[in-house]
């Protein structure tokens, strides 16, 4: 099994729509990310948490919220989607030294 | 400016190549450089991991850091086909809760 499971790995979805995307891992890591990719802007982190009661907003989390519902799993959700987040989506996972290590394969979400 | 430059390429080699990939940064502040190897429709993979300056090797794979250019390189020698893919360098300052700056990364294509 893979250490990071990201669900779904494809979406394709309509402007408004609410979406969640989740995220579980094996790793025993406390620390969970979320990252957007997009061509030209690189890796950006949208939210981050450091065990299940912390979660802190990363660069770019408007539009976006997520929850904490156990060590192993961190969800994101786009309350109402819009067309510019269309983008491919990771979670990631670090160990407490903060270097991350692990990365999902990626959802690939296209917002029409 | 961006914190961390990295040429996007695309750097296209012959199979048993040396390649240089590079990036430079500008905060002096940053102490933990890494890269990472992205193959195509999946997530990065921690490749190497360099705290200060000095050099790090693994098998076909050096890491060096100058600080006092800001500057930090992977070296793969002996490059082969399976070595295509995109690779990302990311550095953080120091304590354990730094936010990791990505670079934009750098495609290789490694032709038999």
């Amino acid at each position: 099994d893979a250490d990071v499971t990201q669900t779904p790995r494809n979406r394709i979805t309509k402007t408004g729509k609410r979406i969640m995307l989740e995220c579980s891992q094996t790793k025993g890591h406390d620390r969970m990310y979320w990252y957007r990719q997009d061509p030209g802007l690189g890796l950006r982190l949208i939210y981050y948490s450091f065990d299940v009661k912390d979660i802190n907003k990363g660069e770019i989390s408007d539009g976006y919220s997520v929850s904490r519902q156990a060590q192993a799993k961190f969800s994101l959700s786009l309350e109402s989607a819009i067309p510019n987040q269309t983008a491919l989506y990771f979670c990631a996972t670090s160990d407490s030294a903060g270097t991350v290590k692990h990365f999902g394969d990626g959802t690939r979400l296209s917002i029409l | 400016q961006k914190e961390v430059e990295q040429d996007p390429g695309p750097l296209s080699v012959p199979e048993g190549a040396i390649v240089s990939l590079n990036c430079t940064y500008s905060n002096s502040a940053f102490q933990y450089f890494m890269w990472y190897r992205q193959y195509s429709r999946k997530g990065p993979e921690l490749l190497m991991y360099t705290y200060s300056s000095g050099n790090k090797e693994d098998g076909r794979f050096t890491a060096q850091v100058d600080k006092s250019s800001k500057y930090i390189s992977l070296f793969i020698r002996d490059s082969q086909p399976s070595d295509s893919a995109t690779y990302l360098c990311a550095m953080r300052g120091a304590g354990n809760n730094r936010k990791l700056i990505w670079g934009l990364g750098t495609s290789l294509a490694v032709n038999p």
